[in-house]
């Protein structure tokens, strides 16, 4: 069955301390692997997705990295406006599902 | 800056009652998602459309939900009657159907069913 883990569940970060945001998969064949951002009252935001492993995406802070088994979200220097719950998603060759985490939720602190 | 858009963005109803949710999906896209967020499950598909045809609905409750797209530009979700554990928060999606696949978000209808 394809599953998808995010860990921490929650993670609070002084402003200025990067870390990293684990999401472990199994899934029959990867298509793709979906990052997403969401605002609390909001819709999930596109942020990355990855084909392969080896492959990365950046996008000012955020650094995203595929392995056969995992993904990254890397923050470098986070800045307040970061705090968001941030959401794995992973898709199966031949599907349309996106089968989602939990999410993380990131707090970072002035 | 294209975006989904659903109506109505909160919905308080009685238990019973007949609750339609809209959503109008990017123009140009051609899939189009049904999700539910809750605390407890997070997002679950409940239906999906591929050029304004059903496509799988498995995930939703047959007896009280449907949903449709009577044209490219809007799709519906609908409750009959409307039941206290269906308060949620539902999400569309569109996207197109090539190699990327990725599904944009509206900004949610939050339900509330008393």
């Amino acid at each position: 069955e394809d599953q998808v883990t995010q860990s921490p569940e929650a993670l609070r970060l002084q402003e200025g301390e990067s870390s990293s945001l684990n999401c472990s998969y199994t899934v029959s064949g990867l298509r793709g692997l979906f990052w997403y951002r969401q605002d609390p009252g909001k819709g999930p935001e596109f942020l990355f997705t990855l084909y392969s492993a080896g492959e990365e995406k950046e996008k000012e802070r955020l650094k995203a990295t595929l392995t056969k088994k995992e993904s990254f979200l890397h923050i470098t220097a986070p800045k307040p406006e970061d705090s968001a719950t941030y959401l794995c998603a992973v898709q199966a060759r031949g599907s349309y599902k996106l089968i989602f985490g939990s999410g993380t939720r990131l707090l970072v602190r002035p | 800056d294209a975006r989904v858009t659903q109506t109505p963005r909160h919905k308080v109803t009685e238990m019973g009652q007949e609750v339609t949710m809209r959503c109008q999906p990017i123009l140009g896209h051609n899939t189009v998602f049904w999700y539910r967020q809750t605390m407890m499950q997070g997002l679950e598909l409940l239906a999906y459309f591929r050029n304004r045809a059903p496509l799988d609905d498995s995930g939703m409750p047959k007896d009280r939900f449907s949903a449709e797209m009577p044209d490219a530009t809007l799709a519906t979700l609908k409750i009959q009657p409307s039941e206290p554990r269906d308060s949620a928060v539902y999400f569309c999606a569109s996207g197109l159907s090539t190699y990327t696949d990725t599904q944009y978000f509206g900004p949610g209808t939050r339900l509330t069913v008393l």
